[in-house]
């Protein structure tokens, strides 16, 4: 099976500006997270999608928001950039993999975002 | 919220040298799982720890689940170069299985 996709993978952006990040999962899979990473906070949950709708939120502004598709794939917009959005969001599809406690995450290769 | 934490941030080994990372929770957790990111890439999942006290090995790693399932550890025998990268265990919020508060990493420096 083909891997986590995202696109695109490098981008620079003004602040100010808007970004959409995309999202193509595993086939087969209908949970969509995503993360953002820094140096100094971490992997932080920014939200899950399953079947279109948001099924988790992270603790985010509303800046930042996503959707997904009816074949999975996700989005996600983050509006009005400040210089502390530059990070590495990453995306990972997921598996349940022990009912009903766990699901195994799949990441993406993640899109780093710079914003100057 | 929920918070995980992990120890040591930072360790520089020896090849050859063992290694072992601890990740600790305040509250009781249903299960926990284990990633590893190289330097570079993104997380890839190692394996998940459901029962109290588990053990669970994959060659050179030894991963152990808490009795109290409140911790877990990851320990590597005879680390090599390719074992270079951040360890992070990640556990699932109460009520919501998919979602994952990731510790903060351990990074694994190995030298020759």
């Amino acid at each position: 099976k083909a891997g986590v996709t995202q696109t695109p993978r490098y981008l620079i952006k003004t602040r100010g500006q808007q970004v959409t990040l995309s999202c193509s999962p595993i086939s087969g899979h209908r949970s969509v997270s995503w993360y953002q990473q820094t140096p100094g906070q971490g992997l932080q949950f920014l939200f899950e999608y399953f079947s279109e709708t948001q099924r988790n939120k992270g603790n985010f502004p509303g800046r930042f928001s996503g959707r997904q598709f009816s074949n999975s794939r996700s989005e996600m917009n983050v509006s009005t950039l400040e210089l502390g959005d530059s990070a590495l969001y990453l995306c990972a599809s997921s598996v349940m993999i022990a009912y009903p406690q766990a699901y195994e995450q799949y990441f993406g290769p993640g899109t780093r975002l710079t914003v100057t | 919220g929920q918070q995980v934490m992990q120890i040591p941030q930072y360790q520089h080994v020896q090849e050859g040298e063992d290694f072992t990372t601890y990740c600790n929770s305040s509250t009781t957790l249903s299960n926990i799982q284990w990633y590893k990111q190289r330097p570079g890439g993104h997380p890839v999942f190692l394996i998940q720890l459901v029962k109290s006290g588990e053990v669970k090995k994959q060659k050179r790693l030894t991963f152990q689940f808490g009795e109290a399932k409140k911790n877990s550890s990851l320990h590597i025998t005879a680390t090599q170069t390719t074992d270079v990268g951040t360890y992070f265990c990640a556990a699932p919020s109460a009520g919501t299985a998919s979602k994952l508060t990731f510790g903060t990493g351990t990074r694994l420096q190995v030298t020759l």
